[in-house]
């Protein structure tokens, strides 16, 4: 079993630039997450899905979007970076039962120049 | 508007000292969740807590659940280099769908 699997593992963009990030998971759970991650301000969530063609906003998702046309894959698209989306991204997901875990891709780190 | 707070943000200390780290918030949690996380890595779940009141032991590490389940504490005894890392916490509530997550602590523990 991999678990939680992000593509690519490292990326520089030049501004203005697109790309997508993959997370595949193998665990068959429902909830998937995209965050970032920046020095002092933890993880902060961008959009996360409830299921397999849903999606939502979390706190901070204005540059990016999501799609999740398959069950154990969630899409995070960025169509025009910019520096301030230099960052760690991580993906997770979550069961459907009551208080579980998280799991956690092992991160991408996208510089922005 | 940061719903988990935690302190400190940073903390460094000598191994073989003790140390606490802080996870509050206004809003009550059904759960609340602390994870480790090490360089170029994800976090990692250590433990949920659900009940008020809770304590958790995990070998050096105990963990406690505010009675009205708004914060949190994590308690580290005789720390080890290997403790060195962020610590997260994370707050469910019932059917949101997703967690929020502290800021994070950051502990160094120096041989």
């Amino acid at each position: 079993n991999a678990g939680v699997t992000q593509t690519p593992k490292f990326r520089v963009l030049k501004t203005g630039q697109s790309m997508t990030l993959l997370c595949a998971q193998d665990m068959n759970h429902e909830y998937m997450y995209w965050y970032r991650q920046d020095p002092g301000m933890g993880l902060r969530l961008i959009h996360y899905s409830v299921g397999e063609g849903t999606t939502a906003k979390g706190e901070v998702p204005d540059g990016y979007n999501v799609s999740r046309l398959k069950k154990q894959n969630f899409l995070l698209g960025l169509e025009s970076a910019a520096p301030s989306q230099t960052s760690v991204y991580f993906c997770a997901t979550k069961g459907t039962g009551m208080n579980t875990e998280a799991f956690f891709g092992q991160g991408t780190r996208l510089t922005v120049v | 508007t940061q719903l988990l707070e935690q302190s400190p943000q940073f903390l460094s200390i000598q191994e073989g000292e003790n140390l606490t780290v802080y996870c509050n918030s206004s809003s009550v949690f059904s759960s609340l969740q602390w994870y480790r996380q090490e360089p170029g890595e994800g976090p990692v779940l250590l433990v949920t807590v659900v009940t008020g009141g809770e304590v958790k032991k995990l070998k050096r590490l105990t963990f406690q659940f505010g009675d009205a389940r708004k914060d949190s504490s994590l308690h580290i005894t005789a720390a080890q280099p290997g403790d060195t890392g962020l610590y997260l916490c994370a707050g469910d509530r019932t059917n949101a769908g997703k967690s929020t997550f502290g800021d994070g602590t950051t502990l160094t523990v120096k041989p």
